[in-house]
């Protein structure tokens, strides 16, 4: 079963600044990789997919990379509404699994 | 304008049975896997079941096998998640979620989701 982490546990950062988020797996997953956003109360939104492309009417302020069994997260400059938790996740054909990673918090500094 | 809407949670005993739904608009839903993913108050995300477009495969997760069913009636666009033998570490909101790719098996990324419905297991 693969593992996936996320580091830091949580994250504080002033608005405008960048913030880079990192996901690891325990072994690799090519790049088949997402990215969600979730904030308090409501359900999680898919902000990147295939590890680096950018869902449907997702900010060019988000981007993402890696391949492999590391990823990245980056807000190129935070607005106030990117205050949240991110979550990363893998999926695995066969069995099929998908398994996301603890989350890191996003907070305001 | 895509809508995923949960309903059917509550408190139920421990070996208790629930059925979820999740009533789906605004695309056509016998071309998307759907999924069900819980999240338990205050910790993270965990997928639970997939069902295939057309309803033919389904999978879940080591932890709901043999207790969990997925199901789906596409004329009705509705997505169904019949639980039974519950237990107090099924205490979770579970959301609904839509597949990203079209006829997908297995889907791969979770596009939309509904609010959720929260389950509680407890005596």
């Amino acid at each position: 079963e693969i593992v996936m982490t996320q580091s830091p546990a949580t994250l504080s950062v002033s608005p405008g600044e960048r913030a880079t988020l990192s996901c690891r797996a325990s072994q690799s997953v090519s790049s088949n990789l997402a990215w969600y956003q979730q904030k308090p109360g409501q359900a999680p939104r898919l902000l990147i997919y295939g590890a680096s492309t950018r869902a449907t009417g997702i900010p060019a302020r988000f981007s993402g990379s890696g391949s492999g069994t590391e990823f990245t997260l980056t807000i190129s400059s935070l607005q106030p509404e990117d205050f949240a938790v991110y979550f990363c996740q893998q999926y695995s054909n066969w069995p099929p699994r998908f398994t996301f990673g603890p989350g890191t918090k996003l907070d305001i500094k | 304008q895509v809508q995923l809407v949960e309903s059917g949670g509550g408190v139920v005993q421990p070996g208790g049975s629930l059925r979820l739904s999740c009533a789906v608009s605004g695309l056509t839903f016998n071309n998307y896997g759907m999924n069900w993913v819980r999240q338990a108050p205050g910790k993270g995300l965990e997928w639970v079941a997939f069902i295939r477009y057309d309803g033919v495969n389904k999978y879940y997760a080591d932890s709901v096998k043999g207790r969990f069913t997925i199901s789906r009636d596409n004329s009705k666009n509705t997505l169904y998640l019949q639980m039974n033998s519950l237990r107090a570490e099924d205490t979770a909101v579970y959301y609904c979620a839509k597949d990203l790719f079209h006829r997908y098996d297995p889907g791969y990324y979770f596009e939309y989701w509904g609010q959720g419905t929260l389950v509680t297991v407890s005596s």
